[in-house]
């Protein structure tokens, strides 16, 4: 399966600044990645679906302002928490779908802690 | 709308015991693609098993199998001689052929396999 991977694992910020996560495709020019949020022992939420070269798509009630996504090259997808706050402290994954297998393959997460 | 459901929010067996989880699903659709995902402790998400609607054969894997009714919009991952390193959550995933590609998550089964 396709390599996934994110960075930061493991970020702690505080109130009021802004965070950027990166999901990188080691082995797989990915035209569409998608953004996830997940709470402790719940599913997986989708947020968005990353386009290269054109504007995220982000599901109901996600707000695109707050979760800047950016997918400037077929390798790399990024999300930037702006003005992050204690609510927004959560699991994110990334994913990216090969195309017609239409298997996800999913980056290994970043924790993000806003105090 | 699609819905995948998982009814089982835990299941606990003894080492080598054969386990099964369930996942039913609702859809319009005639023409998918079934998952297993499972998310161990690390929280990496791991594709298990898939399945192809218009396949009738259920898909193995290795200890891994399915069963496949597609009639009754079910879709039940069987684990034979489960080991203690098959401790995770387990997702049941759909996803529609063509389209957007977004997953649709079920709510998770938490499998403990007890030494």
């Amino acid at each position: 399966g396709a390599v996934v991977s994110q960075h930061p694992s493991r970020v702690i910020c505080k109130s009021g600044t802004s965070v950027k996560i990166e999901c990188r495709s080691l082995d797989f020019q990915a035209t569409t990645m998608f953004w996830y949020r997940q709470f402790p022992k719940q599913s997986l939420m989708l947020m968005a679906t990353s386009n290269e070269g054109s504007k995220a798509t982000y599901e109901q009630g996600v707000e695109k302002d707050k979760f800047l996504i950016n997918h400037a090259s077929l390798t790399l997808s990024t999300l930037t928490v702006t003005s992050a706050h204690p609510e927004d402290s959560s699991f994110y994954i990334c994913s990216q779908s090969q195309g017609t297998s239409y298997e996800q393959y999913f980056g290994p997460g970043t924790r993000l802690t806003v105090t | 709308a699609q819905t995948v459901t998982q009814s089982q929010p835990e299941m606990s067996v003894q080492e080598a015991e054969t386990v099964t989880l369930s996942c039913t699903y609702d859809t319009s659709e005639n023409n998918y693609y079934l998952f297993w995902y499972k998310q161990p402790p690390s929280r990496q998400m791991i594709l298990v098993i898939r399945q192809e609607a218009y396949k009738q054969q259920n898909a193995t894997e290795n200890r891994f199998s399915v069963n496949f009714q597609k009639a009754a919009k079910s879709f039940s991952l069987k684990i034979s001689d489960s080991q203690l390193g098959d401790t995770a959550m387990y997702f049941c995933a759909f996803i529609p052929k063509g389209g957007a590609q977004k997953l649709v998550f079920g709510q998770g089964t938490r499998l403990t396999i007890n030494p």
